[in-house]
C-alpha cells in the first residue's frame, strides 16, 4: 500500500496557539487526503477531504475557519488547528485515497495535546 | 445516527482460536466494506475488504462474511495470535464517493 508520514507525531501547545500537521504522500501522488480525528476509545472521525489545488470539504460541525486544510500539492497537505484549545486536545490522521478508491492509506497520526 | 456499529467494544480469544468481530449498517448504499487494525498511537492499517457483489472474502488467517440482508459483517481470524492484539475498525464506502465511515471499533485481545 502507499506509504504516508505525517510530522509532528506528537505536539503540546499552550492554549490559544496555532498548530500545523504535515501529511505526506511518499511513494506516489495524492490528489485526495482525508484528515480525520480520533478521541481517547472513540472512533474515527471524518473532519474533512481535501483535493489538491481545491477547497477542502468539510464535514457538518467541523469549523472550517478553526481547522484550515492546504493541499497544495499531490504529497503534501496540512492541516491546522488555529487557536488551539484543551478540548481540541486529539489524535489527528491522515489518509491518502488509494488508486483504486477502494482503500485509503492512514499516516501514523499526530497526537495533540493542548494545555 | 450511527450508520456502522461494531456492538463489542472489546473481545478476549485464548491464542489458536478463532476470533469473530462483528459489524453492522444501516444505510444500504454502501457498496465496499474494509477492515482496519489499529495500534495504539498509530494510524490504521488496511486489513482486508469486500465488495457488495461478495459475501466472502479470505486472505491468509483472515477473512471477511458480508450478509447484505441483515446489513451484517463479520470479520474472522483463525488462528488467532497474540500480535492481533489490536483495535479493528469496520468501515463502510458508499458508491457516490471514497468516503469511508467507520465503526467504533472492537478491541480483540489474544491471551498466549
Amino acid at each position: 500500500g502507499a506509504v504516508v508520514s505525517q510530522h509532528p507525531s506528537w505536539v503540546i501547545c499552550k492554549s490559544g496557539t496555532s498548530v500545523k500537521i504535515e501529511c505526506r504522500s511518499l511513494d506516489f501522488q495524492a490528489t485526495t487526503m482525508f484528515w480525520y480525528r480520533q478521541f481517547p476509545k472513540q472512533s474515527l472521525m471524518l473532519m474533512a477531504t481535501s483535493n489538491e489545488g481545491s477547497k477542502a470539504t468539510y464535514e457538518q460541525g467541523v469549523e472550517k475557519d478553526k481547522f484550515l486544510i492546504n493541499h497544495a500539492s499531490l504529497t503534501l497537505s496540512t492541516l491546522t488547528v488555529t487557536s488551539a484549545h484543551p478540548e481540541d486536545s486529539s489524535f489527528y490522521i491522515c489518509a491518502q485515497g488509494g488508486l483504486s478508491y477502494n482503500e485509503q492509506f492512514f499516516g501514523p497520526g499526530t497526537r495533540l495535546t493542548v494545555l | 445516527d450511527q450508520q456502522v456499529k461494531q456492538n463489542s467494544p472489546s473481545l478476549s480469544v485464548q491464542e489458536g482460536r478463532i476470533s469473530i468481530l462483528n459489524c453492522d449498517y444501516t444505510n444500504s448504499m454502501f457498496d465496499y466494506f474494509l477492515w482496519y487494525k489499529k495500534y495504539p498511537a498509530e494510524g490504521p492499517t488496511f486489513l482486508i475488504s469486500i465488495s457488495s457483489i461478495k459475501d466472502k472474502n479470505e486472505d491468509g488467517r483472515f477473512t471477511v462474511f458480508l450478509n447484505k440482508s441483515a446489513k451484517h459483517l463479520s470479520l474472522h481470524i483463525v488462528p488467532s495470535q497474540p500480535g492481533d492484539s489490536a483495535v479493528y475498525f469496520c468501515a463502510a464506502r458508499g458508491n457516490a464517493g471514497n468516503m469511508l465511515t467507520f465503526g467504533g471499533g472492537t478491541r480483540l485481545m489474544v491471551k498466549p
